[in-house]
């Protein structure tokens, strides 16, 4: 069974840093790309970024470009997302997401998303 | 980027209702299309991909079709979970959702 558990969210000010990291189980981690998608509260879904399976490729929206890292270690099956200079509009649930098409580089379709972790950018 | 646009923006229904949900693009996207539902409080889950291939262990009364730059997700007979969001996803060029379509009970 594909799992993926993010952590890592919570309150932080305007301008700080947060790092989430998202556990993944039941599949080749390795294999797949991998997503973060966010939604603000009472609004729609926004792909923030992407990473391929062997990291070789990672892309960004243009809201977070050049604020926000995406990496992950294959060897403890973990995706993170460093998010720096954070602003109040980055308050989100933040998903971790499986990419259903294996070896891509580029964002598919999702088959898989996590449980989301809140995180509250506000003084 | 390409723009997705869902219409309607709410739909009220019953139980055993046959639903239709309208996804356009801004350009064309063959059929790099996927739906997604999302309960409250909930991570969305996905339904349908490639515009009409419905995903493992989604009920057959979700269905896609369309092409290009419009598309529509069925639900023939509308049951008492499907009362949620749902929303498209082109994965053409880069990607990006539609805005939702909240199903909501009549």
């Amino acid at each position: 069974e594909v799992q993926l558990l993010e952590s890592g969210g919570g309150l932080v000010e305007p301008g700080g840093s947060l790092r989430l990291s998202c556990a993944a189980s039941g599949f080749t981690f390795s294999t797949y790309a991998m997503s973060w998608v966010r939604q603000a509260p009472g609004k729609g879904l926004e792909w923030v970024s992407v990473i391929s399976g062997s990291s070789i490729r990672a892309d960004y929206a243009e809201s977070v470009k050049g604020r926000f890292t995406i990496s992950r270690d294959n060897s403890k099956n973990t995706l993170f997302l460093e998010m720096e200079s954070l602003r109040a509009e980055d308050t989100a649930v933040y998903y971790c997401a499986k990419d259903g098409v294996v070896a891509t580089t580029r964002p598919k379709f999702f088959e898989y998303w996590g449980h989301g972790t809140l995180v509250t950018v506000s003084s | 980027d390409i723009q997705m646009t869902q219409t309607p923006s709410t739909l009220s229904a019953s139980v055993g209702d046959r639903v239709t949900i309208t996804c356009r693009a801004s350009q064309s996207i063959s059929s790099w299309l996927a739906w997604y539902q999302q309960r409250p409080g909930k991570a969305p889950k996905l339904l349908i991909y490639k515009a009409s291939t419905l995903q493992t262990g989604v009920p057959s009364r979700f269905s896609g079709s369309g092409s290009g730059t419009e598309f529509t997700l069925t639900i023939s007979s509308l049951q008492p979970d499907d009362f949620a969001t749902y929303y498209c996803q082109q994965y053409s060029t880069d990607t990006t959702f539609g805005q939702g379509t909240k199903v909501e009970i009549k």
